[in-house]
Formats: C-alpha cells, sequence, structure tokens
C-alpha cells in the first residue's frame, strides 16, 4: 500500500467518548501533521511532528491529544468533543519539515460529535 | 494581513472554458508554490509544484509565478467537468506551511 492512509474514513462520537484517528505514511517521510479542515474555512494547522520533535497549534484545545510512535505512524486521540469539533481531520507527510517536494494528504476522517 | 489571500469563489464557468486561479501572499521568503486540488469529501492532492518565477505547464495546467508581485495563478485551458474541485495554494516553510482557503470552482457542461 502506498501514500497516506487514514483510519477511520467516518467516524461519530458523543462528547463523552474516547477514540482515535490514526494515520499511517508509506511514503518515507520524516515530517508528520494533523490537519482541521472545517466547511467553509481554511485549513487549520493543528500538529507537526518532524523526526520525534512536536510542533503544535497553541490554539489547539487540550481535548485533541497526538501520538507519533514512529516516523511512519501518527495518531489523533480524542476526548470530550465538542459539536464544533466535527470536521474533515486530514494526516500530511512531507519530506522533511520543510515541506519541500510538497505535502501528501491522506483521505481524512469526517469526524460528526453528537 | 494574512499571509495568503485566495478568493473561495465558487467559480462557475462552462465546458472548455480558460479558468485563472490566484493567490497574494505576502511573505518575500516563500520560495517554493505549490497548487493543490481536493474533490469533494477527499484530502488534497498536490497538482502542481514551482519554485522560481515564470511558467511551468503540465497538460492542461499552468503554474504562473510572479515575485515581484507576490502573485501566483493557475491556469487551466479546456476545462472539463472532471475538473470541478476545490483548489488551493500553498507554500511550504519551516515546520508551517501556508495554504490559502481554496476557491471552489465548478465546469458545467
Amino acid at each position: 500500500e502506498t501514500g497516506v492512509t487514514q483510519t477511520p474514513r467516518h467516524l461519530v462520537m458523543g462528547m463523552t467518548n474516547k477514540k482515535s484517528l490514526k494515520c499511517e505514511q508509506h511514503l518515507g517521510h520524516n515530517a508528520m501533521y494533523w490537519y482541521k479542515q472545517s466547511a467553509k474555512k481554511p485549513l487549520e494547522l493543528m500538529f507537526v511532528y518532524s523526526l520525534e520533535e512536536r510542533v503544535e497549534n497553541n490554539s489547539v484545545p487540550s481535548r485533541f491529544s497526538p501520538e507519533c510512535p514512529n516516523s511512519s505512524h501518527l495518531f489523533l486521540h480524542l476526548h470530550t468533543l465538542q459539536p464544533e469539533d466535527s470536521a474533515l481531520y486530514l494526516c500530511a507527510s512531507s519530506q522533511d519539515r520543510t515541506g519541500g517536494g510538497g505535502y501528501t494528504f491522506g483521505s481524512g476522517t469526517r469526524l460528526t460529535v453528537v | 494581513q494574512k499571509e495568503v489571500e485566495q478568493d473561495p469563489g465558487p467559480l462557475s464557468v462552462p465546458e472548455g472554458a480558460i479558468v485563472s486561479l490566484n493567490c497574494t501572499y505576502s511573505n518575500s521568503a516563500f520560495q517554493y508554490f505549490m497548487w493543490y486540488r481536493q474533490y469533494s469529501r477527499k484530502g488534497p492532492e498536490l497538482l502542481m509544484y514551482t519554485y522560481s518565477s515564470g511558467n511551468k505547464e503540465d497538460g492542461r495546467f499552468t503554474a504562473q509565478v510572479d515575485k515581484s508581485s507576490k502573485y501566483i495563478s493557475l491556469f487551466i485551458r479546456d476545462s472539463q467537468p472532471s475538473d470541478s474541485a476545490t483548489y488551493l495554494c500553498a507554500m511550504p516553510g519551516s515546520y508551517i506551511p501556508t495554504f490559502g482557503r481554496g476557491t471552489s470552482l465548478i465546469v458545467h457542461p
């Protein structure tokens, strides 16, 4: 399997649930990203991992918790989410943190919080 | 001022038209420029990548960069209904890439 794979494709969760999104890249890239995409809004960068170093958007609530066990896998742990967190969550990777060569995106996880 | 400005549209054109999509940016340090295409319910896919001023052509697509004006364009010739999607411009950066908000394009038969 090639490219960036995200699971699950769709997720419906209650506000008290805990769930995790998974991303896996088969490109040998060294940087991975989590983005949030809401309707009619720009892509919002949430977290960046590059060679085990993490950079985060300070505006991201603590109910979102990333984990990057190695350069090929990225998780986004979710707990006590709010309805406004419903969005498309995209994972991306690039060769390195400079983004040279471009970013490769997964198909995303469509999250609905009820 | 936002780092990247892109008109969200929607831009509606008839099949066969020439489409012009544009972005302006404010950070003169940007050296690389990309265009992504995103179909509904899918992740963005890299369409064009350029790192210099001037034109780059790939089939029906031409990417144009004017660094002096901080202006980039994507031209689509002989547009097809299958080109209907959202087009995002992007500039890579150290850790933090910058994306435009995307322009929604509708090509009607």
